[in-house]
């Protein structure tokens, strides 16, 4: 089964861009199977989707969050990233990687343990 | 505000059966499948219930999905302490190109 690790400071400044990779073991990052995803919970709240990315390039971001989201893929390091620009206090939360696999319509299978990101000036 | 409501909370005696509800709307539950997680306390969502009803291997089928219309619901039976947790509903909304969730259900066993 897929294993995903997720990497990165977990204090960023405001106005700053937040930086985040996820590591994927057991399985091929370019595989067709998979889209890759992230999903950020800020403290005692619920689950936000943020951005997904097919290995081959298409990507969906939340609208909420659209014009701060990059998300991309290097298959040569099995690793996808994001990077959430100009973030604020209301980008503090655990932010969780995730691997969607299909069965009518995509689904997040497998997740990272998540990654506690603090904007703090 | 999220675009899938849930309960906040749930509660329930060992052994009992409980469900929770997931109320969505055409653009979504209407039109898509769902698909529940489980997050126990200080742990990552773990995927529960996929495609409205198929539970993925390794879940009991204590666990359960159903869908009718633009609402689900997750059935729990023969609930257990280790099943105090948070569910959290999912599903493609084809308005907001995107998945979106339920606020979660806190399940507490009494």
């Amino acid at each position: 089964q897929l294993q995903l690790q997720e990497s990165g400071p977990g204090l960023v400044k405001p106005s700053e861009t937040l930086s985040l990779t996820c590591t994927v073991s057991g399985g091929s990052i370019s595989s067709s199977s998979y889209y890759w995803a992230w999903v950020r919970q800020p403290p005692g709240k619920g689950l936000e989707w943020i951005g997904s990315m097919y290995y081959s390039g298409g990507t969906y971001h939340n609208p909420s969050l659209k014009s701060r989201v990059t998300i991309f893929v290097d298959t040569s390091k099995k690793q996808f990233s994001l990077k959430l620009s100009s973030v604020t206090a209301a980008d503090t939360a655990v932010y969780y990687c995730a691997s969607l696999e299909y069965s009518n319509r995509w689904y997040f299978r497998y997740w990272g343990q998540g990654t506690l990101v603090t904007v703090f000036s | 505000q999220s675009v899938l409501t849930q309960p906040p909370s749930a509660s329930g005696t060992p052994g009992q059966r409980v469900t929770i509800s997931c109320s969505g709307s055409s653009s979504n539950i209407g039109s898509n499948t769902v698909d529940w997680y489980q997050q126990l306390p200080g742990t990552a969502p773990k995927l529960l219930i996929y495609s409205n009803n198929q539970r993925p291997s390794g879940v009991p089928d204590r666990f359960s999905g159903s869908k009718s219309g633009t609402s689900a619901s997750l059935a729990i039976s023969g609930l257990q302490s280790e099943d105090e947790a948070d569910y959290y509903c999912e599903a493609w909304d084809d308005s907001l190109n995107g998945w979106v969730f339920g606020g979660g259900t806190k399940l507490t066993v009494l």
